[in-house]
């Protein structure tokens, strides 16, 4: 079976544009979560999706920020007015809400703001 | 609050056996993983342990826990090549909301 898709796979912009970036999770997989991971640093929780409850926005750095899930499935991380601190790696995860609550990685978006 | 602490490098040498160290802050954590990330990649689960056990054994990797210290280990035994990768130390809570908390990651070298 297909596991977590992401696209694009890099996406290189000019400062101050808006940006979408894609995951597609594990079909039947409940919960969907969005990370940044920068040089050298750990993930950064930025949003999670379970079901249809309302997110858990906490970890969204600002509100040039926000994400959608439609339908339960496909989800959309915007970022308006793009600013170079922007810049890193974006990873999408999905699990299923019953067993260990492991999660499934998307390969991730290299994101560069010039 | 909770933190999860890594050592950022570790270098071994092929054949011999890589321990990676991970501490913690909260008490209460439910499942503890161990996740590989490579060049390019995403993450991937490559074990886990319940907080009520102090081991597990799976091929060459072992992980060990000790709950009092608040401590978690992974040992690769024969360690190769493929090896080399960044590995991730990630909690769970109890009654918590299902958003692990991850660790900066070890970045294990493996050279010949």
């Amino acid at each position: 079976g297909a596991g977590v898709s992401q696209s694009p796979s890099n996406k290189v912009t000019e400062k101050g544009k808006d940006v979408e970036l894609r995951c597609d999770p594990i079909s039947g997989h409940t919960a969907l979560y969005w990370y940044r991971q920068s040089l050298g640093q750990g993930l950064e929780f930025l949003i999670y999706f379970q079901g249809n409850s309302a997110p858990d926005k906490s970890g969204l750095p600002s509100d040039r920020f926000s994400a959608e899930r439609t339908g339960g499935s496909v989800s959309t991380l915007t970022i308006q007015r793009t600013q170079q601190e922007d810049s890193a790696v974006y990873l999408c995860a999905s699990s299923s809400r019953t067993g260990l609550g492991e999660q499934y990685f998307g390969p991730g978006t290299r994101l560069t703001v010039t | 609050g909770e933190d999860v602490e890594q050592s950022l490098f570790l270098s071994v040498r092929e054949g011999d056996s890589s321990v990676i160290n991970c501490t913690y802050t909260d008490s209460s954590s439910t499942y503890l993983y161990w996740y590989k990330q490579e060049p390019g990649a995403g993450l991937q689960l490559l074990t886990y342990i319940f907080s009520n056990m102090d081991m597990k054994q799976d091929q060459r990797l072992t992980v060990l826990l000790n709950k009092k210290d608040k401590h978690l280990s992974l040992r690769i035994a024969d360690t190769q090549t493929g090896d080399s990768a960044i590995y991730f130390c990630a909690e769970t809570l109890s009654g918590g909301s299902y958003i692990p908390t991850f660790g900066r990651g070890t970045s294990l070298i493996v050279h010949p």
